[in-house]
């Protein structure tokens, strides 16, 4: 099956800087990958996705690149607030409608003000 | 519209004991699935079923069953607790790729 192996476990970044979270996937196959936000005690909310057919998508200070053939790819986020503090997880699937996702470990997010 | 709802919120158990996780969604969607969550470990599929009347094996399905009796809900049933099911429960729909999560149930087992 599906493993995806998420980097850093956790990260540190000042107020206005850059952050970087890197995924690598094994399953070929896989063609849709989102990433999701979690805030401390809350369900894990949808905040960006990219399907294999597109290499880059940005969404206001968030994008998400992908590299099919190194099988990777990578959520940043700029201009970082501290509303962004938060766990992230990339996610990988075959994509097709309902396909079940297989989520990477996580990554902590502290911005410091 | 509520979106996916879960109940209970919070639940303890001994080892031993039985209970059921009950998720519903209003969306109409066809695929729901139960994921639990640990620390460090990040979100890992228990079962998932397609449609009404069905269901599947994920990732972690040992000590754990469901049931799909309405398309609206997903039942997940522990027979016989242990502590290592200690988690969190997350259920989650889809009627295409995005998955909406329900808002989760913390589950002890002592």
């Amino acid at each position: 099956g599906e493993n995806v192996e998420q980097h850093p476990s956790t990260l540190s970044v000042q107020e206005g800087d850059s952050a970087v979270i890197k995924c690598t996937y094994s399953d070929s196959a896989s063609n849709y990958f989102p990433w999701y936000k979690q805030e401390l005690g809350k369900r894990p909310q949808l905040i960006i996705d990219i399907r294999s057919n597109v290499g880059e998508k940005k969404d206001q200070r968030i994008a998400v690149t992908l590299n099919k053939t190194a099988k990777h790819f990578s959520l940043h986020i700029t201009e970082t607030q501290p509303e962004d503090s938060a766990v992230y997880f990339c996610a990988a699937s075959r994509g097709a409608a309902g396909n079940k996702l297989t989520f990477g470990g996580g990554t902590r997010v502290l911005v410091k003000p | 519209n509520a979106g996916v709802t879960q109940t209970p919120k919070f639940r303890v158990l001994k080892t031993g004991q039985s209970m059921t996780l009950l998720c519903a969604q209003d969306m109409n969607h066809e695929y729901m699935y139960w994921y639990r969550q640990d620390p460090g470990m990040g979100l890992r599929l228990i079962h998932y079923s397609v449609g009404e009347g069905t269901t599947a094996k994920g990732e972690v399905p040992d000590g754990y069953n469901v049931s799909r009796l309405k398309k609206q809900n997903f039942l997940l049933g522990l027979e016989s607790a242990a502590p290592s099911q200690t988690s969190v429960y997350f259920c989650a729909s889809a009627g295409g790729s995005p998955l909406h999560f329900g808002n989760g149930t913390r589950l002890t087992v002592t």
